[in-house]
C-alpha cells in the first residue's frame, strides 16, 4: 500500500510554464513533508520542505503548497528552466516512518 | 555528494550468491540509511541506523542485513542475491534527527542480479 501517492507520474512543460506536482497522504501522524530532487545518475538532493504548521513555503522559484484538513501538499516551480527537468519526488514522515512518493519525471521544453 | 560515497558504483552477480554495499561518509553524521530505487515504486527504505550497532529495519528489509561496527561505515548484504533485488541502492545520511531531518544521498550502486 502506498502510503504517499504522487501525481502525475510525468509532465512536460514549455520554458517559464509552472508545472505543478501533486502528493497525498492518509496518515495524520505525518509531520514532516520533503521534496526532493533527481538528475540522472545522481542520487536526490533535497529541495524544500514543510511542517505541517504552514500552509506555504517559498524558497527561491520552488514554492510547497499544504492543505492539512485533504491531507495534499503541492510543489510549484515558477518560470520553469530546462536544467529543471529532472524526477521529483515528495515524502512524509513521523517518528521512524518515512514514505516517498513514486515520483514524477519532469521535462521544461526550451 | 555531500561527502558519501558508495562502492562498488555497479556490480552484476548470479542468483545465490552473497553481495556486500558499503557506504562511507566524512560527515561524522548519526544517522545512516539504506533505500533501494525501482520504476513506478520511488526509494523505499530498506535499513537504517541511529548509531554505532543499532540499527532497525524500514519498509523493504527482507532479504537484507546491515552492519555498522563505526560511524562512517554502513554495510548492507543481500544474504542470498535474487533476481528481486536487481535495483539502485542509495545511501543517505542525515545529522540531527532521523528522517524529519534532511538526508543527503550518495551516488548510487547499480546492482544486477542474473
Amino acid at each position: 500500500q502506498q502510503q504517499v501517492k504522487q501525481s502525475p507520474q510525468s509532465l512536460i512543460v514549455q520554458k517559464g510554464g509552472i508545472p505543478i506536482i501533486n502528493c497525498a497522504y492518509e496518515n495524520t501522524a505525518f509531520d514532516y513533508f520533503p521534496w526532493y530532487q533527481q538528475f540522472p545518475g545522481k542520487g536526490p538532493a533535497l529541495l524544500i520542505a514543510i511542517r505541517p504548521d504552514v500552509s506555504e513555503k517559498k524558497e527561491g522559484r520552488f514554492t510547497i503548497s499544504f492543505n492539512k484538513s485533504a491531507k495534499q501538499f503541492s510543489l510549484h516551480i515558477m518560470d520553469s528552466q530546462p536544467g529543471d527537468s529532472a524526477t521529483y519526488f515528495c515524502a512524509a514522515a513521523h517518528g521512524n516512518q518515512f514514505y516517498f512518493g513514486t515520483g514524477t519525471s519532469l521535462t521544461v521544453i526550451p | 555528494d555531500a561527502g558519501i560515497t558508495q562502492s562498488p558504483r555497479h556490480k552484476v552477480t548470479e542468483t545465490g550468491t552473497p553481495v556486500t554495499l558499503r557506504c562511507h561518509q566524512t560527515e561524522n553524521h548519526r544517522y545512516m540509511y539504506w533505500y533501494r530505487q525501482d520504476p513506478g515504486h520511488g526509494l523505499r527504505l530498506i535499513h537504517y541506523s541511529y548509531g554505532v550497532k543499532d540499527t532497525d529495519k524500514g519498509e523493504v528489509s527482507d532479504g537484507y542485513s546491515v552492519s555498522r561496527s563505526k560511524t562512517e561505515d554502513f554495510l548492507l548484504t543481500l544474504e542470498s542475491a535474487t533476481s528481486s533485488q536487481t535495483s539502485v541502492y542509495f545511501c543517505a545520511i542525515s545529522f540531527q534527527r532521523a528522517f524529519t531531518d534532511t538526508q543527503y544521498f550518495g551516488p548510487g550502486t547499480r546492482l544486477t542480479v542474473l
